[in-house]
């Protein structure tokens, strides 16, 4: 069973612009959280979707949204972006409620 | 405002020993905790996982203890190997809303 992926693995942009990162749940798993990690900060939830649906949100300003779609691949884009948006964003699926949640390796994002 | 926190960033210990890894939550209505690992360039493992109706749960050499009262949360790793080197997050969740994560211990087990 294939795990949770995540392209692309690195990503160097340039203050100002914007990204867009993807996930790809493991099969069967219909629940997708984000979340931010920076050094010293943890992780930090940005948001989770369930059946295409935005079910949870964190303190994220609006520059960072997602979406789900029909197959329950997410995508999660950050517009405008700022140096301090540098970090490793990390996507992870679970099948249902209060289970385990499934980390995919995460894409690492350095804003220059 | 943190609701789970891990106040220990490092913490190292010999091979061989146990390793005790502490978490605290300020949240009464979380009822599902979890222990993940973390190496470099790499995302969260799960570890081990309790719910809030057991006080212990064990998987081989990995114990998690949950005590409601004081609101606190601890891993114990024995015996502590080499390579059980990395970082250590906790979790907690209340039903049906998102994980909260802990800001990490970083675990060095020393051969």
């Amino acid at each position: 069973k294939a795990g949770v992926t995540q392209t692309p693995r690195y990503l160097i942009k340039t203050r100002g612009q914007q990204v867009t990162l993807s996930c790809s749940p493991i099969s069967g798993h219909r629940s997708v959280s984000w979340y931010q990690q920076t050094p010293g900060q943890g992780l930090q939830f940005l948001f989770e979707y369930f059946s295409e649906t935005q079910r949870n949100k964190g303190n994220f300003p609006g520059r960072f949204s997602g979406r789900q779609f029909s197959n329950s691949r997410s995508e999660m884009n950050v517009s405008t972006l700022e140096l301090g948006d540098s970090a490793l964003y990390l996507c992870a699926s679970r099948g249902t409620m209060n289970t385990e949640a499934f980390f995919g390796q995460g894409t690492r994002l350095t804003v220059v | 405002d943190q609701q789970v926190k891990q106040n220990s960033p490092s913490l190292r210990v010999q091979e061989g020993r146990i390793s005790i890894l502490n978490c605290d939550y300020t949240n009464s209505m979380f009822d599902y905790f979890l222990w993940y690992k973390k190496y470099p360039a790499e995302g969260p493992t799960f570890l081990i996982s309790i719910s809030s109706i057991k006080d212990k749960n064990e998987d081989g050499r990995f114990t998690v203890f949950l005590n409601k009262s004081a609101k606190h949360l601890s891993l114990h790793i024995v015996p502590s190997q080499p390579g059980d080197s990395a970082v250590y997050f906790c979790a907690a969740s209340a039903r049906l809303d998102q994980f909260y994560f802990g800001t990490g211990t970083s675990l060095t087990v020393i051969p």
